[in-house]
C-alpha cells in the first residue's frame, strides 16, 4: 500500500521562528513529490520536486527531496502569522500504463500555527 | 493564470435529490480530477480524466457519476447520496495526466447531505 507520512502533525511557533516540516514516503512508481498549503479552502501549490538534492526556493520557503532515503523537508524561515495553515505533502504516482494517468496521494498534513 | 473555478460554493441536498457540481479551467490543461476531502483529513482521489476520457476511477460508488463534456469542463453528478458523503469536493487540473505536472485545485464545493 502506498504511504505518505508527515511529521509533526501540528506545530505552534512564534513569529520569526524557522520551522522544518517532514514528509516520508513508501510508494511504488514514484514520479514526483509536491507540497501544498491549505488554508480555508483549496490547497495552493508550493513546490514540485522530482530530482534528489536540488533545493527549490520561493521567498522564505524552500524544499528538498532525498530519493535515496525517501523523504522531503519543507523549510519556512522568519515565519509570519500568514504562514498559519495546513501543509500537505503529496506524492505523484505513475501508472504502468501511461495513458491511465498519474495519481496524487496525500499525507495527513502538518497544522502550523504561527503566534504573533 | 492558474485558476480553477467550481460552482456552487455550498450545496445542501436531501438523500433523494439529484444535483451536479461543476468545475472549469481555461489553462489548456488536458487532465482533470475530482477529490473528496472530509474534515481534518487530506484530499482523496475519486476520478481522473485524461484528454476527456475517464482514466482512473478509485472504486467510487455509482451514486457519483463524473462527466467531462469538453477539455475545459468537468461535472460530478450526484444522486441518492448518503449523509456520510458530506465533504468538501475539490476539482483539480494539470497540464497532462501521464507526465509529472503539478495539479492546481479549485476552491471546492462544500456538500452537506441531509
Amino acid at each position: 500500500e502506498d504511504k505518505v507520512v508527515q511529521s509533526p502533525l501540528s506545530l505552534v511557533v512564534h513569529e520569526g521562528d524557522t520551522v522544518t516540516l517532514n514528509c516520508s514516503y513508501e510508494v511504488t512508481n514514484f514520479r514526483s513529490l509536491l507540497w501544498y498549503k491549505q488554508e480555508k479552502k483549496a490547497p495552493t501549490f508550493l513546490f514540485m520536486l522530482t530530482s534528489s538534492g536540488i533545493e527549490k526556493k520561493s521567498g522564505r520557503l524552500s524544499s528538498i527531496l532525498d530519493k535515496k532515503e525517501l523523504f522531503s523537508i519543507l523549510n519556512i524561515t522568519a515565519t509570519q502569522t500568514g504562514d498559519s495553515a495546513i501543509y500537505l505533502c503529496a506524492v505523484l504516482l505513475g501508472s504502468r500504463f501511461m495513458e491511465y494517468g498519474n495519481k496524487l496521494v496525500f499525507g495527513a498534513g502538518t497544522i502550523l500555527r504561527v503566534k504573533s | 493564470d492558474t485558476e480553477v473555478t467550481q460552482t456552487p460554493k455550498h450545496l445542501v441536498m436531501g438523500m433523494t435529490n439529484k444535483k451536479s457540481l461543476k468545475c472549469e479551467q481555461h489553462m489548456g490543461h488536458r487532465a482533470m480530477y475530482w477529490y473528496k476531502q472530509k474534515a481534518k483529513k487530506p484530499p482523496e482521489l475519486m476520478f481522473v480524466y485524461s484528454y476527456e476520457k475517464l482514466s482512473i476511477n478509485e472504486s467510487v460508488p455509482s451514486r457519483f457519476s463524473p462527466e467531462c463534456p469538453n477539455s475545459s469542463l468537468l461535472n460530478l453528478h450526484l444522486h441518492a447520496l448518503q449523509p456520510e458523503d458530506s465533504a468538501l469536493y475539490l476539482c483539480a487540473s494539470s497540464q497532462d495526466a501521464s507526465l509529472s505536472y503539478e495539479q492546481y485545485f479549485g476552491p471546492g464545493t462544500r456538500l452537506t447531505v441531509t
